[in-house]
């Protein structure tokens, strides 16, 4: 199973609104990411979050994370209509040597 | 400093075939990992190389394999194709494993 999901599965916005994404994994972690793919694409990363740390800006993206609940949420602030893609987080899998991707969440922010 | 690369970017092969896909990393990255995007199973993970060995394998049948050569360069096989094996196969590679991963455009596979 995935170590990571993200909740919810779409989300829909006006532009100028904020997007706020969940994630939530299994087992304990080193680092936990996040990524943007475009339809269809490569994806793109975003952020990475440390086991250790419980918030991080990057311009217009706020990701916080909480060991004790297993969960990081990913808040993306005035949207664009360019923010519209798939967000994912990705965690290190038990057993090492691997990133594991959640199921992600689709964003569609309508100008 | 170029990009992952992956060739070819869209491939159609028929049923029973086998097909070999390919990734450049990024210059100086030794770690390459492969992943499975289909829209109803999302991205799955298919294994993972550093220094030509493979240090994780996902949850996927032995038609499935790769190897990492000297340059780091890394392909993927799937043999006896089946129709459910029609998805984007993503290659990234990393400086170090669980950093920040690059992605290339991947390859569109389609088993009619």
């Amino acid at each position: 199973s995935q170590q990571g999901e993200e909740d919810p599965q779409a989300l829909s916005i006006q532009e100028g609104e904020n997007a706020t994404m969940n994630c939530s994994y299994k087992t304990s972690i080193n680092n936990l990411q996040w990524y943007r793919q475009n339809s269809g694409r490569g994806l793109v990363h975003l952020i990475l979050i440390r086991s250790n740390e419980r918030e991080k800006h990057s311009g217009r993206l706020r990701v916080t994370l909480d060991t004790s609940k297993k969960s990081s949420s990913l808040l993306i602030t005035a949207s664009r209509a360019a923010d519209t893609a798939s967000y994912f987080c990705a965690t290190d899998g038990s057993g090492g040597f691997k990133t594991i991707f959640g199921a992600g969440t689709r964003l569609f922010v309508k100008a | 400093k170029a990009g992952v690369t992956q060739t070819p970017r869209y491939l159609i092969k028929t049923r029973g075939q086998q097909v070999t896909l390919s990734c450049s990393p990024i210059s100086g990255h030794r770690s390459v990992s492969w992943y499975q995007q289909t829209p109803g199973q999302g991205l799955q993970f298919l294994f993972e190389y550093f220094s030509e060995t493979q240090r994780n394998k996902g949850n996927f049948p032995g038609r499935f394999s790769g190897r990492q050569f000297s340059n780091s360069r890394s392909e993927m096989n799937v043999s006896t194709l089946e129709l459910g094996d029609s998805a984007l196969y993503l290659c990234a590679s990393q400086q170090v494993i669980n950093t920040e991963a690059f992605f290339g455009q991947g390859t569109r596979l389609t088993v009619v």
